[in-house]
């Protein structure tokens, strides 16, 4: 157990909607990292906040946004949703910008 | 642009047999090298990491890695393989100097037979 928590464990849902993905870092930890994690793309980076402030995208699409909040937990939310949008959202964790990230359970999104 | 390759898609072992996973990445400066493994179902578990240092690292489960800068490599290591050490194994690089964002490479998927 990596101390990072990730809800929903399973998402279903259906194209065009909208869908919200929670973490909750480990104690102490002030960064938050987004991945996505699909069979075509493998695991890709999307985007990362430190306490609070927006730090550095990767390949994250317009249609997607997050934040973190003033208790450290982040949200990852997906609007308009293709059947590609299906795949594993991965949250992690670390103490400080650059260090060693620890990852969640994941949250497995299937759009129908 | 940096980027990781892991050349073999599946491999599989005898179990008591030696491993060896292979791990190339492309990165202009000093990389962070890191492995990570994943069991199905489950997320990623960190198995050890290069930040500077010593050129071989030591991680849980009795895994190890050799950072080659001469070779852009960071290939896994195991000396007698598990049954329980079937999963798929991830090899990353830091973005940049700070490590922020991991580069991933594609997987190995390592099976175990008895």
């Amino acid at each position: 157990d990596s101390g990072v928590t990730q809800t929903p464990k399973h998402l279903i849902t259906a194209t065009g909607q909208r869908v919200t993905l929670r973490c909750s870092p480990r104690s102490g930890d002030l960064s938050v990292y987004w991945y996505q994690q699909s069979l075509d793309q493998g695991l890709q980076f999307l985007i990362q906040y430190y306490n609070g402030e927006e730090r550095a995208k990767g390949n994250i699409l317009e249609r997607f946004s997050a934040q973190q909040f003033p208790d450290l937990h982040s949200e990852l939310n997906l609007s308009s949703l293709e059947l590609g949008d299906s795949a594993l959202y991965f949250c992690a964790s670390s103490v400080e910008e650059g260090g060693t990230q620890y990852f969640g359970p994941g949250t497995r999104l299937t759009v129908l | 642009a940096q980027s990781v390759t892991q050349p073999d898609i599946h491999i599989t072992v005898s179990e008591g047999a030696s491993l060896e996973l292979r791990c190339n990445y492309s990165y202009g400066a000093t990389p962070y090298l890191f492995w990570y493994v994943q069991s199905p179902g489950q997320g990623l578990q960190l198995l050890l990491k290069y930040f500077s240092g010593d050129t071989l690292v030591q991680g849980i489960k009795g895994f190890e890695a050799e950072f080659k800068r001469s070779q852009s490599s960071f290939n896994l290591r195991k000396p007698s393989v598990h049954w329980s050490d079937a999963a798929e194994y991830f090899c990353a690089v830091g973005e940049d100097q700070a490590g922020t964002a991991l580069i991933f490479g594609k997987g190995t998927t390592l099976s175990v037979s008895s």
